[in-house]
């Protein structure tokens, strides 16, 4: 078995800050994800990278930025926060990344003051 | 565009009875992937069972089925002899069999497993 491990768990940042949100996997999977959940709604992707160093824009990209340096790490950057994204930011991994099972961390909550 | 629509907004039932959450999907695709994943209340997000498209026969996997029409782009979840712990919310999602890797989820329905 593995484990996704983000960090931190919980965030909080002032408007206009840039905020950075970790993720590591010890699957060795290929693809890794970052979604976020607005309170009461599903998850809509942001980012998404299929091997390391490569970078797939999700439905929702605009004011983030994603780093894929390592095959184990992705993490995602809040450009500029600002207080209609306070939400949860889920990151998840799976095999190949084609209509593999995903696997989530437990996510990082983001609040913005 | 590929769309997820789960149109309970909540379902209230008594334990050891059967459920179903409706879930009905858009695609162009001629082939794609259905799933659907538990998220409890301390927030962890599993995989439940997945419907691929090219499969007539409806997927099982302990206590969950699916109710697969395709004709109607409609993917149910059925669980049968509901238990407390099977409270959640309950996320349908749809993969495309395209390069980009894409999963789209539904909005989600709780579900509330009385005594």
């Amino acid at each position: 078995g593995g484990i996704i491990t983000q960090t931190p768990k919980f965030l909080i940042g002032q408007e206009g800050q840039k905020l950075t949100l970790k993720c590591q996997q010890n699957f060795n999977h290929d693809t890794m994800y970052w979604y976020r959940q607005d309170s009461g709604k599903g998850l809509r992707l942001i980012y998404y990278s299929i091997t390391e160093n490569d970078l797939q824009k999700g439905d929702l990209s605009e004011g983030y930025d994603a780093s894929r340096e390592k095959k184990s790490s992705f993490s995602l950057t809040v450009t500029s926060a600002q207080k209609n994204e306070m939400a949860v930011f889920l990151c998840a991994s799976s095999i190949r990344g084609r209509a593999e099972t995903l696997y989530f961390g437990s996510g990082t909550r983001l609040t913005v003051l | 565009a590929q769309k997820v629509t789960q149109t309970q907004t909540s379902i209230s039932v008594v334990e050891k009875t059967t459920v179903t959450m409706d879930c009905v999907y858009e695609t162009r695709d001629s082939s794609y992937f259905l799933f659907w994943y538990k998220q409890t209340a301390s927030g962890e997000i599993v995989f439940l069972i997945r419907q691929d498209s090219y499969k007539k026969e409806n997927a099982t996997v302990g206590h969950y089925s699916l109710n697969f029409q395709k004709p109607k782009s409609s993917i149910g979840l059925i669980i049968t002899a509901t238990q407390i712990e099977d409270s959640a919310v309950y996320f349908c999602a749809m993969f495309h069999n395209t390069n980009t890797g894409k999963l789209t989820f539904g909005d989600g329905t709780v579900l509330t497993v009385k005594p």
